[in-house]
């Protein structure tokens, strides 16, 4: 059972350009939430995807904005980037009533 | 104030020893709280989770939640050099699960030593 799968591993990017990252859920879970984690932090929640739709969002401007396909994998874009969106982001994968089960995350260096 | 705070240490401890990892809160709507451990480079793992107040053990790992005081507690017995990692606590209104965000601590990096 392949658990939740992220794309690409590592990227780099300079300031200014945008950026997609790709998340594959977990077999069996239809919810898809994303973090981002930057050095020596916990991960903070960007937002969360069900139903083809945002569900909830967290404290992150309008130049990160998601996707979630009919397949329940999502896409995060990320516009205009700046030296600070630098870190790792993290996705999660969960149904109702789970827990979130995370992949091993997209490391972005914005030069 | 942030809502959970957690001490990011480095904990160094040797092996064999007992490792206490703790977080305080403030937001007295959680009712959901894990344990994720991270190693380096890769993304956080469920360790352990506890509903309410009260205590949960799972082999060498027990877990309590004080709601009381918004303090949460992780205790590592018989430490082994594959426990050195990252410990994140999180925190959740509801489940954790689909419908409601997970607040992280910062992280304790760990160190056990042979």
């Amino acid at each position: 059972d392949a658990g939740v799968t992220q794309s690409p591993t590592h990227l780099i990017k300079t300031r200014g350009q945008q950026v997609t990252l790709r998340c594959s859920p977990k077999s069996g879970h239809d919810t898809v939430s994303w973090y981002q984690q930057a050095l020596g932090q916990g991960p903070q929640f960007i937002f969360q995807y069900y139903e083809e739709e945002e569900r909830q969002r967290g404290n992150f401007p309008d130049r990160f904005s998601g996707h979630q396909f009919p397949n329940y994998s999502s896409e995060l874009n990320v516009n205009a980037l700046l030296l600070g969106d630098s870190a790792l982001y993290l996705c999660a994968s969960s149904n109702t009533g789970s827990f979130q089960y995370f992949g091993a995350g997209t490391r972005l260096s914005v030069l | 104030q942030k809502e959970v705070e957690q001490d990011p240490g480095p904990l160094s401890v040797p092996e064999g020893a007992i490792v206490s990892l703790n977080c305080t809160y403030s937001n007295s709507a959680f009712q959901y709280f894990m344990w994720y451990r991270q190693y380096s480079r890769k993304g956080p793992e469920l360790l352990m989770y506890t509903y309410s107040s009260g205590n949960k053990e799972d082999g060498r790992f027990t877990a309590q939640v004080d709601k009381s005081s918004k303090y949460i507690s992780l205790f590592i017995r018989d430490s082994q050099p594959s426990d050195s990692a990252t410990y994140l606590c999180a925190m959740s209104q509801n489940s954790g699960g689909s419908n409601y965000k997970l607040t992280f601590g910062k992280g304790t990096l760990l160190t056990v030593n042979p």
